[in-house]
């Protein structure tokens, strides 16, 4: 049972356009969220998080926003960049104090076409 | 500052032995956590280390158990491998010295495969 869905596997956009990433999550407790990118051959790179206090969370070319109420949350890349072209993984924790647990969701493929 | 290494960055290993994957975090980073990889099932956290102590737990099977040294390196090792267990292996570190949430850095992976 997965906890943390991105139901789009790939997507595709045009250079300079808007990119929208979406994930959703079923555990309520989940209470912080994160962004990561990952390339071939490479380990995932932090993009972007957000805590479940807010709604939105921008910076730079890339914002995220949080709806806890759909359990949704969305990245948005404006302009996109053919750089930008990569895995996207979606993550959540609902870890304490003691330790966390960070739930990844099976990943977005974004192509940027120049 | 160097970033998170793991060694071997790639490991054959046949049916019914058993593995042993290393990470060196970022220097000063205490917590270290481990993914496996797969097409199907993407990352699925196996377990998170701070101070020496495993502090979080995923749902794998007895045969993953790990370690973490006095200065933060880590091992994980499988024990009686099966084919199943081919995947990249992540490792990733963080800081975590305020709350409990911490941005993760990832290493480039182990690539087992198990034929």
């Amino acid at each position: 049972d997965q906890q943390v869905k991105q139901n789009s596997p790939s997507l595709s956009v045009q250079e300079g356009r808007i990119s929208i990433l979406n994930c959703d999550y079923t555990n309520s407790m989940f209470d912080y969220f994160l962004w990561y990118k990952k390339y071939p051959a490479e380990g995932p790179t932090f993009l972007i998080s957000i805590s479940s206090i807010k709604d939105k969370n921008e910076d730079g070319r890339f914002t995220v926003f949080l709806n806890k109420s759909a359990k949704h949350l969305s990245l948005h890349i404006v302009p996109s960049q053919p750089g930008d072209s990569a895995v996207y993984f979606c993550a959540a924790s609902e870890g304490d104090n003691y330790g966390q647990n960070f739930v990844f969701g099976p990943g977005t493929r974004l192509s940027v076409l120049p | 500052k160097a970033g998170v290494t793991q060694t071997p960055r790639y490991l054959i290993k046949t049916r019914g032995q058993q593995v042993t994957l290393s990470c060196s975090p970022i220097s000063g980073h205490r917590s270290v956590s481990w993914y496996q990889q797969t097409p199907g099932q993407g990352l699925q956290f196996l377990f998170e280390y701070f101070s020496e102590t495993q502090r979080n737990k995923g749902n794998f099977p007895g045969r993953f158990s790990g370690r973490q040294f006095s200065n933060s390196r880590s091992e994980m090792n499988v024990s009686t491998l099966e084919l199943g267990d081919s995947a990249l292996y992540l490792c990733a570190s963080s800081l975590r010295t305020s709350g409990r949430h911490g941005e993760q850095f990832f290493g480039p992976g182990t690539r087992l495969t198990v034929l």
